[in-house]
């Protein structure tokens, strides 16, 4: 198994720019997420899926958009990048059961906006 | 709902030991527990349940306290691996398991020889 996976590894973009980062898990988990990361701040919840075609916001969805149409791919979209996008993007995946598991992640995708 | 960590930082001498407390303002389901090294990905501790179980891997053990909505991470006898940014992972009881899992801001940690 590949686990989680994520594209592009690092990205630069220019303010204004849109973009998709990919995330895919061979895993067959119905539970999957996005995070940021900033110094200081933590791991931020932005988006959360418990299914193919069932997605909910989390602590910080604004600017971002997610789709689930598929159990294998969470891709996260940047609509209009902005300075304040700069950050590393985790993805993660777990299985959804009678009981909580625990949550892998992919290795990360690091952006630069400009 | 953010998870509350402390201390952010501990610089350790190897063999000694350690205690990293999480604090929610919400009753939990879970709380979770990762540790980050530099430019990698976090990879999972342990995970408890709400019940006041404790749980243990290898020389780190973790408690969960349901009515304090707190969780403590003991790191006993630390090693140079021990080194990397420690992070509570919390889940809000809403009558089972979810796939909202909430993290806290972390805590560094360093062992040094």
């Amino acid at each position: 198994n590949a686990g989680v996976t994520q594209t592009p590894k690092f990205q630069v973009l220019k303010t204004g720019q849109s973009m998709t980062l990919q995330c895919a898990q061979d895993m067959n988990h119905e539970y999957m997420s996005w995070y940021r990361q900033d110094p200081g701040m933590g791991l931020r919840l932005i988006h959360y899926s418990v299914g193919a075609g069932i997605t909910d916001q989390g602590e910080v969805p604004n600017g971002y958009n997610v789709s689930r149409s598929t159990t294998e791919d969470f891709p996260l979209r940047l609509l209009s990048a902005a300075p304040s996008q700069t950050s590393v993007y985790f993805c993660a995946s777990r299985p959804r059961g009678d009981r909580t598991y625990e949550q892998y992640f992919g290795p990360g995708t690091r952006l630069t906006v400009t | 709902q953010q998870p509350v960590q402390s201390p952010q930082a501990v610089i350790l001498r190897e063999g000694e030991d350690a205690v990293i407390n999480c604090s929610s303002s919400k009753a939990l389901y879970s709380v979770h527990w990762y540790r980050q090294k530099h430019g990698e990905a976090p990879v999972f501790l342990m995970i408890l349940l709400k019940g006041g179980e404790q749980k243990g891997h290898e020389k780190i053990s973790a408690s969960f306290n349901e009515k304090k909505q707190q969780s403590s991470l003991y790191l006993t006898a630390s090693q140079l691996s021990y080194s990397g940014t420690y992070f509570c992972g919390t889940e809000i009881n809403y009558g089972g398991a979810t796939n909202k899992l909430i993290f806290g801001t972390g805590t560094l940690l360093a062992v040094q020889p």
